[in-house]
């Protein structure tokens, strides 16, 4: 067990609507990374946050958003979803954002569009 | 920019022998290597990491890695494999940005 917590597990929903995926990092971590994990893309980093505040954005579309709360869990809002945001969403979490350490990774969240 | 690359999609190994997942890597600066396991339906766990010092890396499960700057390569290797080794791994780099990117993975089949 990681510490990291996601929900949901499993997420089944149409085009075009909107979900929101919720990450609650492991106790003390500040930083929360979220990846986008596909069978053609690989592992794909979306978007960083430290203690509340946004610190790296990667391959995030416009239609994809997150914040970070001040009791430091995470969510990632996804709207106006097509087929092609099919796929298992990772929070991470690690101590510091200058840390050299590790990634702890929740379970995922799998996100179905049909 | 940053990059991985894992060469092998799949790499087959019988029960007992030794095990070889390759990585190289491309990173301005001074590199962070990290091997990571995937289970089916599961999170990446952490195995093994290089920061500095001594090139051969011990981790989880009995891995290692050996870090080689001239070839820019961070291969997993294990002594004698195990069926439950079988999982998916992952190579990730990082620099000055603590943005890891990952390779593609390479699936890691044990036969009995």
């Amino acid at each position: 067990d990681s510490g990291v917590t996601q929900t949901p597990k499993h997420l089944i929903t149409a085009t075009g609507q909107r979900v929101t995926l919720r990450c609650s990092p492991r106790s003390g971590d500040l930083s929360v990374y979220w990846y986008q994990q596909s069978l053609d893309q690989g592992l794909q980093f979306l978007i960083q946050y430290y203690n509340g505040e946004e610190r790296a954005k990667g391959n995030i579309l416009e239609r994809f958003s997150a914040q970070q709360f001040p009791d430091l869990h995470s969510e990632l809002n996804l709207s106006s979803l097509e087929l092609g945001d099919s796929a298992l969403y990772f929070c991470a979490s690690s101590g510091t954002t200058g840390s050299t350490g590790e990634l702890f990774f929740g379970e995922g969240s799998r996100l179905t569009v049909l | 920019a940053q990059s991985v690359a894992q060469p092998e999609d799949q790499v087959n190994v019988a029960e007992g022998n030794p095990l070889t997942v390759k990585c190289t890597y491309s990173v301005s600066g001074n590199p962070y290597l990290f091997w990571y396991v995937q289970y089916p339906n599961r999170g990446l766990q952490f195995l093994l990491k290089y920061i500095t010092g001594d090139n051969l890396v011990k981790g989880s499960y009995g891995f290692e890695a050996e870090f080689n700057k001239s070839q820019t390569s961070f291969h997993l290797k294990k002594p004698s494999a195990l069926v439950s080794d079988s999982a998916l791994y992952f190579c990730a780099v990082r620099d000055g940005s603590y943005i890891p990117t990952f390779g593609r993975g390479t699936s890691l089949i044990v036969h009995p």
